[in-house]
């Protein structure tokens, strides 16, 4: 079982539209958590930290549940230039390592 | 601020090659980190140094496989003989060792190996 796994999508969703991505890690080590954005072609770019309680940044909703080992990002009002693929880090504890999921890819369609 | 700096970005090559891939992190960032991505397997980690030192090669495939940082600005991955497997995007990232641990990436050199 991988480390960490999301759903490779692809999700095609409509401008204006609310998506959800889901990502579980399975190293209960496991300290930090990310989300990584990744545009065709490019370089993976820290989208956002994820934090226990829960943290937004504009439209972006990151979610972390310990208990269920399970990391959320929650994207309002897509718009087309939120189409990349989505990665799911996870880091553990003491380690500068990060542990990447295979991504989940994302098409917003006008 | 120059990001990370990564040469050449295609490389194109016969089995059987060597193949010498650099990297330069971002200036005052003390741990450097070698990523292959490919559909099948995403994003893994070969190696990462801390402060020049390799601290994990868990993650590099085989003996054909090394690497090198020489200095705080410059790191080597090579491959020799490289295989048509190894065909993948090969990325270098950096990051500092202390406050935030986010790493930033260079732009990658997608190899090709005939």
């Amino acid at each position: 079982r991988k480390e960490v796994e999301q759903d490779p999508g692809p999700f095609n969703v409509p401008e204006g539209a609310t998506v959800a991505f889901n990502c579980t890690y399975s190293n209960s080590a496991s300290q930090s958590f990310f989300w990584y954005r990744q545009d065709c072609r490019k370089e993976p770019k820290l989208l956002m930290s994820v934090y226990s309680s829960g943290n937004e940044d504009g439209r972006f909703t990151a979610q972390l549940n310990r208990a269920s080992q399970y990391i959320s990002l929650l994207i309002r009002d897509s718009k087309l230039s939120d189409s990349a693929t989505y990665l799911c880090v996870a880091q553990k504890a003491g380690s500068y390592q990060l542990t990447f999921g295979k991504g989940t890819k994302l098409s917003v369609i006008p | 601020d120059a990001g990370v700096i990564q040469s050449p970005r295609h490389e194109v090559t016969e089995m059987g090659q060597e193949v010498t891939l650099r990297c330069k992190p971002i200036s005052g960032h003390n741990s450097l980190f070698w990523y292959r991505q490919t559909m099948m397997r995403g994003l893994e980690l070969l190696i990462y140094f801390n402060n020049n030192v390799p601290i994990d090669d868990s993650g590099m495939p085989e003996d054909r496989f090394s690497a090198k940082m020489p200095n705080a600005s410059f790191s080597t991955l090579k491959i020799q003989p490289s295989e048509p497997r190894d065909s993948a995007v090969y990325f270098c990232a950096s990051s500092r060792t202390s406050g935030t641990y986010e790493q930033f990436f260079g732009p990658g050199t997608r190899l090709t190996v005939l």
